[in-house]
């Protein structure tokens, strides 16, 4: 079956410090990979992706993740955190079977708290 | 963000009530879903659909049904609420096609069973 792994339920950090937020997958032939994020009180937006190409994808705002298939990881990073990147943090992926029928897949969640 | 609305945000309703969530979104996209939030479970799929009319279960769907006659909105209805359907809902929309893998979300409905 499918699954996505978050090992970390809550991560605090102090605001300017890097973060990692690891998520990992069970392994399949072929994936896509979403990192969403969810501020207090609102629905889940999509912070980045992964579905072909360079391993390495960024957002607009600092965070990057990392495709690694040999690990079947896609940890989230960020070198210097702020206040407001407060949220909670999903992993989530698909498979590919073509036609757009995929559903995706969640894991728990990340918290992170940035701390002054 | 794809113009989607859920209504209502807040409700409360008392165990063996039927209750009804609405979603609507404005981007003509062919999928839709229903998920539900829960502290240490993170998001699990209810229901889908992937057209008017045809719709499929998800992981969590028993107690739950849904329903699409326009593609801009499909709804979620608990037929008889118990207190386990206490939870936050979510809805999300999906383009379709070649390409098109990522959801869009809501702003979500709170759901408490008294």
């Amino acid at each position: 079956a499918q699954s996505v792994t978050q090992l970390d339920s809550q991560v605090p950090v102090f605001e300017e410090a890097p973060v990692e937020l690891r998520c990992n997958y069970s392994s399949s032939v072929s994936v896509y990979l979403f990192w969403y994020v969810q501020y207090p009180n609102q629905g889940l937006q999509l912070l980045l992706k992964y579905l072909s190409g360079s391993t390495l994808v960024e957002s607009i705002n600092g965070f990057e993740a990392e495709f690694n298939k040999s690990q079947t990881s896609f940890h989230l990073r960020k070198p210097s955190v702020h206040i407001s990147d407060t949220a909670e943090y999903f992993c989530a992926v698909t498979y590919p079977q073509g036609g757009g029928s995929e559903k995706l897949v969640f894991g728990k969640g990340t918290k992170l708290t940035v701390n002054p | 963000d794809a113009g989607i609305t859920q209504s209502p945000r807040h409700k409360v309703t008392e165990t063996g009530t039927p209750v009804t969530l609405r979603c609507h979104q404005t981007e003509n996209h062919r999928y839709m879903y229903w998920y539900r939030q829960d502290p240490g479970h993170g998001l699990r799929l209810i229901h889908y659909s992937y057209g008017v009319k045809d719709t499929d279960k998800g992981e969590v769907s028993d107690g739950y049904s849904v329903s699409r006659s326009k593609t801009e909105d499909f709804l979620l209805t608990l037929e008889s609420a118990t207190s386990s359907q206490t939870s936050v809902y979510f809805c999300a929309t999906k383009a379709g096609g070649q390409g098109s893998y990522e959801q869009y979300f809501g702003p979500g409905t709170r759901l408490t069973v008294t």
